[in-house]
């Protein structure tokens, strides 16, 4: 079945790059996802990505897709303290029937 | 539009009590998830709808636990004789079914404590 694999931690000082880590299975995965979670919040979508794209930009965050190694990544320019939380990848199959399945999250810290 | 809305925020609840959660989805998305997120981990898929009709459900749903959308709108999940692993936060999502490749709008979840 799908799998979605994510370093569990990263600690960052502000002002640096972030750069958040994903792997997953499912070869047949059309979009991917980024949300993020502070505590005791539900997930909020961050940004996806539809799988014939190699990149995404959207103001500080830069999303790399790498379809041959399933390899997703997320990178926060410009750290800030309010950035800190957990970030979770997910993966949809290609079907749009089919709900997204997440990994277990990478929690980043903001050193000041 | 207030997004999703989840209630109650917590529960606590002693062991072989049943629980029942409400979800209110954005007013015009026909779709509705329900996932679980224990400590540590990421949201586990339950089940979701397309208005009023349970699409899939997980192996994770067992027979202790029902959902229903009876009019397409809100949904609630029950819990029947609640176990300790039913310790989780519970969360709602919701998306317009034609629109769902951009992904979903979660609700602030509901935490359930089993004592």
């Amino acid at each position: 079945g799908e799998d979605v694999e994510q370093s569990l931690f990263l600690s960052v000082r502000e002002g640096d790059s972030s750069v958040i880590n994903c792997t997953y299975t499912d070869s047949s995965s059309t979009y991917l996802y980024w949300y993020k979670q502070e505590p005791g919040a539900g997930l909020q979508l961050l940004t996806y990505i539809f799988s014939n794209m190699d990149m995404k930009q959207d103001q500080r965050l830069t999303v790399l897709l790498n379809k041959k190694d399933k390899h997703l990544s997320l990178r926060i320019a410009d750290t800030q303290t309010g950035d800190s939380a957990i970030y979770f990848c997910a993966e949809r199959g290609n079907s749009g029937n089919t709900p997204l399945v997440f990994g277990k999250g990478t929690r980043l810290s903001v050193i000041a | 539009d207030t997004g999703v809305s989840q209630n109650p925020r917590h529960k606590i609840t002693k062991r072989g009590q049943n629980v029942t959660f409400r979800c209110d989805p954005i007013s015009e998305h026909n779709r509705l998830y329900w996932y679980r997120q224990t400590l540590g981990q990421g949201p586990e898929f339950l089940t979701y709808f397309q208005n009023e009709a349970q699409l899939e459900k997980s192996r994770l749903l067992s027979d202790r636990f029902s959902a229903e959308r009876p009019k397409g709108s809100f949904s609630t999940l029950e819990i029947q004789r609640t176990e300790q692993g039913d310790s989780a936060m519970y969360l709602c999502a919701s998306s317009l079914a034609f629109k769902s490749d951009y992904g979903y709008t979660f609700g602030s979840g509901t935490r359930l404590t089993v004592v």
